[in-house]
């Protein structure tokens, strides 16, 4: 069985101050994992993935997580949020007995300040 | 190169009836996934087809059916709807292997009244 919490649903910075976003999994076996970026009405964009290489993993738009296997965490950043970055942000989870199945956490929601 | 296509994006229908949605993957992409999302629920996995095989089953009832045609073609059934099949649906498609990357439509959003 494999789960992902993401703490706080909401998330809000300044323009130009720090993201951080927070995923915890649960995964019985070494677990994939990745960051999915929703715009409204819009599917889902892959920010970056984990596929055990290097635990510091860079994506796309300045985006970068980093695999905690000590802490089963997997925290997106970003060193400067734009306005741009204002959207929905997913991290889910899969393993090699799951095929393509995709566990998604709640969702948290960027809001960037001017 | 195009992405997944899904149809039709918007679709209101009536309690009681059926309804089908169509997923177009992207070419040479052999694997279909199917997710409902929701304000309450979030994204939630419904199946997975490979090869026209469903190869994974979420947790829904029977009344969501799924199949796969031999170009990839997806199609998702919904039959009897009730109010809370009012949904986001999204289709992904992948090339295979856990580690590859669903690429996902923009899905068909679904309004049961």
């Amino acid at each position: 069985a494999q789960s992902v919490t993401q703490l706080g649903s909401h998330v809000s910075v300044s323009e130009g101050a720090l993201v951080l976003l927070r995923c915890n999994y649960s995964s019985s076996v070494p677990p994939y994992l990745f960051w999915y970026v929703q715009y409204p009405n819009q599917g889902l964009q892959l920010l970056l993935k984990y596929t055990s290489a290097a635990t510091l993993v860079k994506g796309i738009n300045g985006f970068e997580a980093e695999f905690k296997k000590s802490e089963t965490s997997f925290h997106l950043t970003k060193p400067s949020a734009h306005m741009s970055d204002a959207a929905e942000y997913f991290c889910a989870v899969t393993n090699n007995n799951a095929g393509n199945m995709l566990t998604f956490g709640g969702g948290t929601r960027l809001m960037v300040k001017p | 190169k195009a992405g997944v296509t899904q149809t039709p994006r918007y679709l209101i229908k009536t309690r009681g009836q059926q309804v089908t949605l169509s997923c177009s993957p992207i070419s040479g992409h052999r694997s279909v996934s199917w997710y409902q999302q929701t304000p309450g629920q979030g994204l939630q996995f419904l199946f997975e087809y490979f090869s026209e095989t469903q190869r994974n089953k979420g947790n829904f009832p029977g009344r969501f059916s799924g199949r796969q045609f031999s170009n990839s073609r997806s199609e998702m059934n919904v039959s009897t709807l009730e109010l809370g099949d009012s949904a986001l649906y999204l289709c992904a498609s992948s090339i295979e292997g856990a580690a590859t990357e669903a690429f996902f439509g923009q899905g068909t959003r679904l309004t049961v009244v």
